[in-house]
C-alpha cells in the first residue's frame, strides 16, 4: 500500500525565505504524487501534482516540486515566502482507483 | 460558483442523534468521495463512489452510510453519533481515472458533545 512521510509537523519560515517542505514516499507502482494546501477553515486546494513526464512540476502560486524516482521524494519549494503562504500543506500519493494517501501535514508558519 | 459545495459547514449535536451531511458537485464529474480529517488533521478517505455505485469502503463504522441519488451529489448520513465522531469531513470529486485531480469541498465542521 502507498505511504506518504511528511516531516516536522510545524514550518516556520521568514518572509521573503525559501519555503522547503519534504515529502517522501512509498509506493509498489509508478506513483502520482500531490500537493494540496489547506488555508484555515477551507478545504484542499490543489497546489500542483505530478503524473508523467518532466520531473519538475510548477504549480499556482509560485511553488513548485521535483519527482526523484531515486530518492523516493517530491519536495515542495517556494523561493521567497509571502505572509499569505501560511497555511496547512498534503503531500498526497496515489496508486490508481483515485485512492489519495495524505501525509500528515505541515503548518507553515511565516515570520515577519 | 463554488465547485464542490457540501451543507452545513458547522454542525454541533448531542451524542446519540443522526446526522446527514450533503454534498453537490458540478464539475461533471463521475467519482465522488468522503474524506475525514481527525483532530491533528490527519486525512483519510471514507469512502467513494463512481457512478452512483460504491468503489471504496474503508473501514468505517456502519453507522456512517453513504448515499448517492445521482452523479452529482453524494451525502453522508450517520447513525448514533458518538464523541469520536468529531471531525472535519470533507467531499470532493473528480474525473474517473487514475491521476486525475481531485476537488474538495469547503468541508464540514461536525462536533459531538
Amino acid at each position: 500500500a502507498q505511504s506518504v512521510t511528511q516531516l516536522g509537523s510545524h514550518v516556520s519560515v521568514s518572509e521573503g525565505a525559501l519555503v522547503l517542505l519534504r515529502c517522501n514516499y512509498s509506493s509498489s507502482v509508478p506513483p502520482y504524487l500531490f500537493w494540496y494546501v489547506q488555508y484555515p477553515n477551507q478545504g484542499l486546494q490543489l497546489l500542483l501534482k505530478y503524473t508523467t513526464g518532466a520531473t519538475l512540476v510548477k504549480g499556482i502560486n509560485g511553488f513548485e516540486a521535483e519527482f526523484k524516482k531515486s530518492e523516493t521524494s517530491f519536495h515542495l519549494t517556494k523561493p521567497s515566502a509571502h505572509m499569505s503562504d501560511a497555511a496547512e500543506y498534503f503531500c498526497a500519493v496515489s496508486e490508481g482507483n483515485n485512492r489519495l494517501a495524505f501525509g500528515k501535514g505541515n503548518q507553515v508558519v511565516v515570520i515577519p | 460558483d463554488t465547485a464542490v459545495s457540501q451543507t452545513p459547514k458547522y454542525l454541533v449535536t448531542q451524542m446519540g442523534n443522526d446526522k446527514s451531511i450533503k454534498c453537490e458537485q458540478n464539475l461533471g464529474h463521475d467519482t465522488m468521495y468522503w474524506y475525514k480529517q481527525d483532530s491533528k488533521k490527519f486525512l483519510k478517505i471514507m469512502f467513494s463512489y463512481n457512478n452512483k455505485e460504491l468503489i471504496i469502503n474503508e473501514t468505517v463504522p456502519n453507522r456512517f452510510s453513504p448515499k448517492s441519488p445521482d452523479k452529482a451529489h453524494l451525502n453522508l448520513h450517520i447513525n448514533s453519533l458518538e464523541l469520536g465522531d468529531s471531525a472535519v469531513y470533507f467531499c470532493a470529486s473528480s474525473q474517473e481515472g487514475h491521476g486525475n485531480t481531485i476537488y474538495f469541498g469547503e468541508g464540514s465542521w461536525l462536533t459531538v458533545v
